[in-house]
């Protein structure tokens, strides 16, 4: 079965700091995959996809098929960048979110 | 563009009862996904409607359904409410979604209460 896999719930660091949140994943063909933020009272929001090998908001995600991992990383976290993160897989036409883990960025 | 539209926002229920709950996806939009959002389980994929058909159901069980009309809104239903339901429902829409999976656009969510 298709398994995206965040092992932190709550992540906390201070600004500046570098910041990396996991995920793995379990699809076992060709996967796609994506993390998602929401911000404080806002709607959920694509960050990026590894599809588009793009930095958004400092935030890169490299693919890792021999450890089955996306995790997400920035050098130097920001107090804005505070918000609950979702790795999302979807190489089997439906979207399956990891649990999430909520990053908190202190000044 | 009109972002992904959920109603209503809020419900409060009485467990037995049914619940109806709408999304307007994006214009041009033919694929419509459904979530449940928890605090324990997070988010947790209900079903998928593409051109007025379910293409991709979640582990829910048969309370839980959902249609799609001609012009992409979707409503999702359930029925026989029970405490356990309450959570937040999320609407997504895509351009094509399924295995093209192109980006999800999110709407608020639909906050339900069974009491």
């Amino acid at each position: 079965a298709q398994r995206v896999t965040q092992p932190e719930k709550l992540l906390s660091v201070f600004k500046g700091a570098p910041v990396e949140l996991k995920c793995n994943y379990s699809y076992s063909g060709s996967p796609e995959l994506f993390w998602y933020v929401q911000y404080s009272r806002q709607r959920l929001q694509l960050l990026l996809r590894h599809i588009s090998r793009e930095s958004i908001k400092g935030f890169t995600a490299d693919l890792n098929k021999g450890e089955t991992s996306f995790h997400l990383k920035k050098p130097f976290a920001q107090e804005e960048d505070s918000a609950m993160y979702y790795c999302a897989e979807g190489g089997s036409e439906k979207l399956v979110f990891g649990k999430g883990t909520k990053l908190t960025v202190n000044p | 563009k009109a972002g992904v539209t959920q109603t209503p926002r809020y419900l409060i229920k009485t467990r037995g009862q049914q619940v109806t709950l709408s999304c307007s996806p994006i214009s041009g939009h033919r694929s419509v996904s459904w979530y449940q959002q928890t605090p324990g389980q997070g988010l947790q994929f209900l079903f998928e409607y593409f051109s007025e058909t379910q293409r991709n159901k979640g582990n829910f069980p048969g309370r839980f359904s959902g249609r799609q009309f001609s012009n992409s809104r979707s409503e999702m239903n359930v029925s026989t409410l029970e405490l356990g339901d309450s959570a937040l429902y999320l609407c997504a829409s895509s351009l094509l979604g399924g295995q093209m999976n192109t980006e999800a656009f999110f709407g608020q969510g639909t906050r339900l209460t069974v009491v």
